[in-house]
């Protein structure tokens, strides 16, 4: 059973460059979600996905953020014209809700974001 | 809405003694509770979770959480550390129903382990 995974793991960008990260949840994994972590803080919630519907988005994630999961499958965070600001660990999760349980999220390793 | 406090920000304790990390919730809805660790530059791992059922939870590693609801606590203990605890530890709360139980952490507290 693989777990979470992510790519790349690292990403240094210019200011104002886009920028793609990519997760591949745990197979039978119906939902998935997207938090970020900057320095010294806990993750903060940005979005999440049930199968392929993106059903919510914390304030957080501007317009220059865009999420998808097509097909239910893995999933893409971009973020267009990054700032000083976006440089943060992006760590992505999935669970398998069921009628009854599955509350509990399991992390991948995280991609970590420098802006220059 | 809900939030998680987290009381010091970094615990140091010797090796073989109790590990005591505080976590306080607020939530207007019953919450699911949880601690994860962290080591550097990687991903959290589950170590425990509360959803409802017993109060006083055990997992991984040696840990354990209790669910006080009166003082809307939920510390994570150990009776013995061991240098391999070394690591930042995050309560999370979620709702039990609805909000697509995303979870909310506290600011962390980091653990130090000294011989």
């Amino acid at each position: 059973d693989t777990g979470v995974s992510q790519n790349p793991r690292h990403k240094i960008t210019k200011r104002g460059q886009n920028v793609t990260f990519r997760c591949d949840p745990i197979s039978e994994h119906n939902r998935l979600y997207w938090y970020r972590q900057t320095l010294g803080q806990g993750p903060e919630f940005l979005t999440y996905f049930q199968n392929e519907a993106q059903l919510e988005k914390s304030r957080l994630l501007s317009d220059r953020f865009s999420a998808e999961r097509p097909k239910g499958s893995f999933s893409t965070l971009e973020i267009q014209r990054t700032e000083q600001g976006d440089s943060a660990m992006y760590l992505c999760a999935s669970s398998l809700k069921t009628g009854t349980g599955g509350y509990e999220q399991y992390f991948g390793p995280g991609t970590r974001l420098t802006v220059t | 809405a809900q939030s998680v406090t987290q009381l010091g920000s970094h615990v140091s304790v010797s090796e073989g003694a109790l590990v005591l990390l505080r976590c306080n919730y607020s939530s207007s809805v019953p919450p699911y509770l949880f601690w994860y660790v962290q080591y550097p530059n990687q991903g959290l791992q589950l170590l425990l979770k509360y959803t409802s059922a017993a109060t006083l939870v055990k997992g991984i590693n040696g840990f354990e959480a209790e669910f006080k609801k009166s003082e809307t606590s939920f510390h994570l203990t150990k009776p013995s550390a061991h240098m391999s605890d070394a690591a930042e530890y995050f309560c999370a709360v979620s709702p039990a129903q609805g909000g697509g139980n995303k979870l909310t952490f506290g600011t962390g507290t980091q653990l130090k382990v000294e011989l």
